[in-house]
């Protein structure tokens, strides 16, 4: 059982719909991640929160809108998105810290028509 | 440019034989190192990690070990058992962005019974 919950596991969108992926986490973390992995490619970072405060954006396009409200609750909010756009969407949640392990929820499977 | 690179996409090995999955990086930046595993449809799992300083970490059948000065790390997975059978990703960061975990592309893990 993952204690980072991803919703919904899978969504078929068209490029002109406007949706949101949803994470929490129940492990008491305070750093959270959004991750995307298209096929066969290698996992890419998107963002991270620190303390609800962003820390990182790896040079994501603007259609991709990430929402930290709390340190438990990660939202990733999609609208205009491409066809190149689908791919799984991952959440991680791990402490504050040097060399601190990442945990991992399911993911989001995202099809864009 | 790949950072992290498994050159090998699968590997296959019989019940109660050794494992031995291999990951190359080239940023020698990097000091954190950390083996996932994931099943399908699900999303990563930490298995193990390994800092800079050390050569060697074990838990328990999982035994991963550090090369700095060839920039290569291995993971021994002794006895190997079907339940093994994942695709096992490496992943590494810097120090000071212990956060950014890059990822390699992920070697498939096959125990035939």
């Amino acid at each position: 059982e993952t204690g980072v919950t991803q919703t919904p596991r899978h969504l078929v969108m068209g490029m002109t719909n406007k949706k949101s992926l949803k994470c929490e986490q129940h492990l008491g973390h305070n750093a959270m991640y959004w991750y995307k992995q298209s096929a066969k490619k290698p996992l890419e970072l998107m963002f991270v929160y620190n303390f609800k405060e962003q820390t990182e954006n790896n040079s994501v396009p603007s259609r991709f809108s990430p929402e930290c409200p709390n340190s438990s609750h990660l939202f990733l909010h999609l609208h205009t998105l491409q066809p190149e756009d689908s791919a799984l969407y991952l959440c991680a949640s791990s402490p504050i810290g040097n060399n601190q392990p990442q945990h991992f929820g399911d993911g989001t499977r995202l099809s864009i028509l | 440019d790949q950072q992290v690179k498994q050159n090998s996409p699968s590997l296959s090995v019989q019940e109660g034989r050794i494992s031995i999955l291999n990951c190359d990086y080239t940023n020698s930046m990097f000091d954190y190192f950390l083996w996932y595993k994931k099943y399908p449809a699900e999303g990563p799992t930490f298995l193990i990690s390994i800092s800079s300083i050390k050569d060697k970490n074990e838990d328990g059948r999982f035994t991963v070990f550090l090369n700095k000065s060839a920039k290569h790390l291995s993971l021994h997975i002794v006895p190997s058992q079907p339940g093994d059978s994942a695709v096992y990703f490496c992943a590494a960061s810097e120090l000071s962005g212990s956060e950014k975990l890059v990822f390699g592309k992920g070697t498939k893990l096959t125990v035939n019974p």
